[in-house]
């Protein structure tokens, strides 16, 4: 079975500034994809950006980046430039394609101070 | 498009009674699923279906119905609510199984007192 733990219930970040969060996931596949879940109070979950694990080379959206260590099974995600509008909760997530499904983290509440 | 969509968006439940939550969508999408999220938790999944007429259980399936007449629609049925099925449902589509991007509706909040 595929685990996926997120170590930080909460964490906070001044406006501007660069904040990374914590992933790790556990794992016996060697061909799957991973992804970073954004759900603000709305709850609409929104995907922030995914990563497929044969490529090495670690995903970037904007302000949005990974760092995706495939030996460790670590993939956490760095916010540059934190604004207001990030405060939510981040889900890391993990899928392969014989599995059909997606599994969660626990989430990380991240708060924004302005 | 709609993208996806749930109704209702709040549902008070009694023990014991049944209901319906509905998840359509209209990007043609074959795989679809339903999820739960607890409070403080991330979200697990109920049922999925990799296209009409094909179903199969998720990691907390019990107490839960699903049946896929069509490609837009993916129902969830309660059929003795309990109050551990407290909890908020999102139902999810992507292209195909193997597609890993998956849009999810804006969720349906059930109480079951």
């Amino acid at each position: 079975a595929q685990t996926v733990t997120q170590s930080q219930p909460e964490m906070s970040v001044q406006e501007a500034e660069t904040v990374t969060l914590s992933c790790t996931y556990d794992t016996s596949e060697s061909d799957y994809y991973l992804f970073w879940y954004k759900q603000p109070p709305s709850r609409q979950m929104i995907l922030v950006i995914r990563q497929e694990a044969y490529k090495q080379q670690n995903a970037t959206e904007n302000r949005f980046s990974v760092n995706f260590q495939k030996a460790a099974k670590s993939f956490s995600l760095k916010i540059s430039d934190s604004q207001l509008g990030d405060a939510a909760m981040y889900f890391c997530a993990f899928f392969y394609n014989a599995g059909n499904m997606l599994t969660f983290g626990g989430g990380t509440r991240l708060m924004v101070k302005p | 498009n709609a993208g996806v969509t749930q109704t209702p968006k709040f549902q008070v439940l009694k023990t014991g009674q049944s209901m319906t939550l509905q998840c359509a969508q209209d990007m043609n999408h074959e795989y679809m699923s339903w999820y739960r999220q607890d409070p403080g938790m991330g979200l697990r999944l109920i049922h999925y279906s990799v296209g009409a007429g094909i179903t199969d259980q998720g990691e907390v399936p019990n107490g839960y119905n699903v049946s896929r007449s069509t490609t837009e629609d993916f129902p969830l049925r309660l059929l003795s609510a309990a109050p551990s099925q407290t909890s908020v449902y999102f139902c999810a589509s992507s292209r195909d199984g193997t597609d890993n991007e998956q849009f999810f509706g804006p969720g349906t909040r059930l109480t079951v007192l």
